[in-house]
């Protein structure tokens, strides 16, 4: 089985533009979350979709967006980008599991993201 | 609220010695947790997770973990290091909705011959 797929693997952005990340789940996995990995605070949850509806959603402000499709692939928004925004960003999916609690996550290689 | 210590940010072993990576936890439900290894360049591989079933869990790569409730504790445990085994690890625990995970800041292993 294929594992999770994120495109594009790098990406050099400018100050001020918006950026768009993707991210293709495992297949039969309709949960998909985000997270942002930086040197300094380490990897933070951005949010969670399930069936095309946001579950979950971490600390950020509201230039992060994101959303899932009805195939289970989902995209990342992020505008206005700020220098700070510069980091790896982690897609991970995850099978059915009790209760619709998640016991388990898979991730994908990442998105390389550098703002100058 | 959830959160997640590792204790130690940086643990170096000779090849053939025992790892061990700590992890403290605080939950106000009863928590899943996770360990993952992260390679250079690369995303996070799940090594091992407790979800409430036994509290001895074995992993990959020869790696396990014992959840100790009376600790908070989830420490990672590998009998004899290999130098491939060097990289970052993160613990981590299941938020309060169970939809998100929360890591700690990460332990770096390193292996020398």
């Amino acid at each position: 089985k294929a594992g999770v797929t994120q495109t594009p693997r790098y990406l050099i952005k400018t100050r001020g533009q918006q950026v768009t990340l993707s991210c293709s789940p495992i297949s039969g996995h309709r949960s998909v979350s985000w997270y942002q990995q930086t040197p300094g605070q380490g990897l933070q949850f951005l949010f969670e979709y399930f069936s095309e509806t946001q579950r979950n959603k971490g600390n950020f402000p509201g230039r992060f967006s994101g959303r899932q499709f009805s195939n289970s692939r989902s995209e990342m928004n992020v505008s206005t980008l700020e220098l700070g925004d510069s980091a790896l960003y982690l897609c991970a999916s995850s099978p059915p599991g009790t209760s619709g609690r998640i016991y388990e996550q898979y991730f994908g290689p990442g998105t390389r993201l550098t703002v100058t | 609220a959830q959160s997640v210590t590792q204790l130690g940010s940086h643990v170096s072993v000779s090849e053939g010695a025992l790892v061990l990576l700590r992890c403290n936890y605080s939950s106000s439900v009863p928590p899943y947790l996770f360990w993952y290894v992260q390679y250079p360049n690369q995303g996070l591989q799940l090594l091992l997770k407790y979800t409430s079933a036994a509290t001895l869990v074995k992993g990959i790569n020869g790696f396990e973990a014992e959840f100790k409730k009376s600790e908070t504790s989830f420490h990672l445990t590998k009998p004899s290091a290999h130098m491939r085994d060097a990289a970052e690890y993160f613990c981590a625990v299941s938020d309060q909705a169970g939809t998100a995970l929360i890591f700690g800041k990460g332990t770096t292993l390193s292996v020398s011959s």
